[in-house]
């Protein structure tokens, strides 16, 4: 069965910095493209970033420059390093698998919420 | 604004049909697959469709997805209370090397 558990959400200042982690189980971890996914409150889905098979990452333009995706595939855990943290990146974060295609999420976790407010 | 474009809302009554469009460009829906995504109330989202048309396993016919051009659609058959939720398109965009989104579109039983 497949699994993604994301933990590190918490209450930060702006200005301030926050790893997030999603394990993941049950799926052969670097056979698949993974992606952070978040949700402001009340709003729609906006893609974070991405992390492909080979190790290439992309990043929405409002993170470029701030976040950055990596992975640990010894620990199949998927991680998102966010700096220079604003009012407005505050949203639930999920971490989300792809199916065959980048944009084809086919697993996702619960989320983690991540609040950025002084 | 979205990259790609949805009504904000839907409506129908039980047993009847709705469906969700969404438009994009050459660079993105016009390029690569669309796949669509439901999220109930308070849940995180879930797989509807892949690769344009593709169910997965376990996601009922009465849901299926088509695309012409640089648009997409997502038709929802003998609609039930429980397809309340808010439905969404996503796809690669080649121009900006990121996956894009459409707004949402609200589904509600009447």
């Amino acid at each position: 069965e497949v699994q993604l558990l994301e933990s590190g959400g918490d209450l930060v200042q702006p200005g301030g910095s926050l790893r997030l982690s999603c394990a993941a189980s049950g799926f052969t971890f670097s056979a698949h493209a993974m992606s952070w996914v978040r949700q402001a409150p009340g709003k729609g889905l906006e893609w974070v970033s991405a992390i492909i098979i080979s190790g290439n990452t992309y990043y929405a333009g409002s993170v470029r420059g701030r976040f950055a995706i990596s992975r640990d595939i010894s620990k199949n855990t998927l991680y998102l390093q966010m700096n220079s943290l604003r009012a407005e990146d505050t949203a639930v974060y999920y971490c989300a698998k792809a199916a065959r295609f980048t944009s084809d999420f086919d697993y996702w976790g619960q989320g983690t919420l991540v609040t950025v407010s002084s | 604004q979205s990259v790609l474009t949805q009504p904000p809302s839907v409506s129908a009554a039980p047993g009847q049909k709705v469906t969700i469009s969404c438009s994009g460009s050459s660079s993105n829906i016009g390029s690569n697959s669309v796949s669509w995504c439901q999220q109930l109330p308070g849940t995180a989202p879930k797989l509807l469709i892949s690769d344009n048309n593709k169910r997965p396993s376990g996601i009922p016919d009465r849901f299926s997805g088509s695309k012409s051009g640089t648009s997409a659609t997502l038709a929802i058959t003998g609609l039930q209370t429980g397809d309340e939720a808010d439905y969404y398109c996503g796809t690669w965009d080649n121009n900006l090397n990121a996956v894009v989104f459409g707004g949402g579109t609200k589904v509600t039983v009447l």
